[in-house]
């Protein structure tokens, strides 16, 4: 069975500052797929990125970014320029190439301050 | 596209009584997720359909829960009787295969159930 694992259960960082959260997973396959995702407190599940395991190239989408340690089974996400909007719980989730379902880890919740 | 639309957005209910709640997932998408969010148990899947057939329903929790796909644009998952442990958000997602890509999960608004 597939793990994922979020180990800071809250984060905070200052407005333009730089924060990164983690991620750590457990699987035997080979093709996979992991993903970020964000929910505010309107509580709508937003995806923030995608990285497909094949794929050595971090992903990247405006200010997030991933640091994708296929080796170290490890998934993190870099906020650049954090904004209060980014306010949110941050779900890391994982997919097989075989199966449908997502598996989540048990979020970060990440406070961007003033 | 209107995305995922679910509803309603919030229920209270007595325990006792049936709920259902509703899902329309985006056009073209072949694949739809009822997932189950807590405190306690974070986010759980609940069972998925691929072309309107049920796949995995692994994760309902009893045989209070059922859910239907009767066709490509509508779902339901029908909880009877309610009890207060199943309150949380019900969150329903779609999205599509590719020649066995694994597409990405879009999720609707949720909705908020709480039994008194």
């Amino acid at each position: 069975a597939q793990t994922v694992t979020q180990s800071q259960p809250e984060m905070s960082v200052q407005e333009a500052e730089t924060v990164t959260l983690s991620c750590t997973y457990d699987t035997s396959e080979s093709n996979y797929y992991l993903f970020w995702y964000k929910q505010p407190p309107s509580r709508q599940m937003i995806l923030v990125i995608r990285q497909e395991a094949y794929k050595q190239q971090n992903a990247t989408e405006n200010r997030f970014s991933v640091n994708f340690q296929k080796a170290a089974k490890s998934f993190s996400l870099k906020i650049s320029d954090s904004q209060l909007g980014d306010t949110a719980m941050y779900f890391c989730a994982f997919a097989t190439g075989t199966a449908s379902k997502l598996t989540f880890g048990t979020g970060t919740r990440l406070q961007v301050t003033l | 596209d209107a995305g995922v639309i679910q509803s309603p957005r919030h229920e209270v209910t007595e325990m006792g009584q049936e709920v259902t709640l509703r899902c329309k997932p985006i056009s073209g998408h072949d694949y739809l997720f009822w997932y189950r969010q807590t405190m306690m148990r974070g986010l759980e899947l609940l069972i998925y359909f691929n072309n309107n057939v049920p796949i995995d329903d692994s994760g309902m929790p009893e045989d209070r829960f059922s859910a239907k796909m009767p066709n490509a644009s509508f779902s339901t998952l029908k909880i009877q009787p309610s009890e207060p442990r199943d309150s949380a958000v019900y969150f329903c997602a779609s999205s599509r295969s590719l020649a066995g890509a694994r597409e990405t999960q879009y999720f609707g608004p949720g909705t908020r159930l709480l039994v008194l």
